[in-house]
């Protein structure tokens, strides 16, 4: 049982590129989420999925899209990387219901934009 | 505006010193209240849920208390291992149960 598995780990991109950042879960969870965390500020929400086929934005999305075409994957895409896209990305799995439940994180990409 | 603030930035422990950090938060409907470990280069670890005011949570040297306004997370005679980054986090509203993170408090024991 991997849990919340992300690749690459680290990545450097010129203005301008695009890129895929993945990530993968074994848990059978729902809600998938993709968060970045900057220096001196908390986690914050980029984008979520409450389900395979469903996506909406969260506090941050401009700049991101997602998709989630299985219960598993949850790739965040970069259109055209800039310099404030520079950051730490996690994502994180969790099961669905009513109640208040533990969100599970990966390792993160630590992603450079030159 | 739902918010979470931590407080302090940064703590420094003598192994063996006791102390808490605090969260306080302004949440609507608030669901659930998070405690996170982070360490450097790593992604959050899971410590602690808390539902209601008036509950605790214990873990080893740590233990989380929960009132309507803030959150505390004691901890009790920590050793250098206990240095990490802490973070809170509160679930609120209806439906998707994303989180609201606050800064985190940087701990750092030292021998």
């Amino acid at each position: 049982n991997a849990g919340v598995t992300q690749t690459p780990k680290f990545q450097v991109l010129k203005t301008g590129q695009s890129m895929t950042l993945q990530c993968a879960q074994d848990m059978n969870h729902e809600y998938m989420s993709w968060y970045r965390q900057d220096p001196g500020m908390g986690l914050r929400l980029i984008h979520y999925s409450v389900g395979a086929g469903i996506t909406d934005q969260g506090e941050v999305p401009n700049g991101y899209n997602v998709s989630r075409s299985t219960t598993e994957d949850f790739p965040l895409r970069l259109l055209s990387a800039a310099p404030s896209q520079t950051s730490v990305y996690f994502c994180a799995s969790t099961g669905a219901g009513t109640g208040a439940y533990e969100q599970y994180f990966g390792p993160g990409t630590r992603l450079t934009v030159t | 505006e739902d918010q979470v603030t931590q407080s302090p930035e940064a703590l420094r422990l003598q192994e063996g010193e006791s102390s808490s950090l605090n969260c306080s938060y302004t949440v609507s409907g608030l669901r659930g209240l998070f405690w996170y470990r982070q360490d450097p280069g790593k992604g959050p670890e899971f410590l602690f849920t808390l539902y209601s005011a008036g509950e605790e949570k214990e873990k080893e040297r740590l233990k989380a208390t929960l009132t309507k306004k803030e959150s505390f997370l004691h901890i009790t005679a920590p050793k250098p291992e206990d240095s990490a980054t802490y973070l809170c986090a509160v679930q609120a509203g209806r439906g998707y149960n994303k989180l609201i993170f606050g800064a985190g408090t940087r701990l750092a024991v030292h021998p």
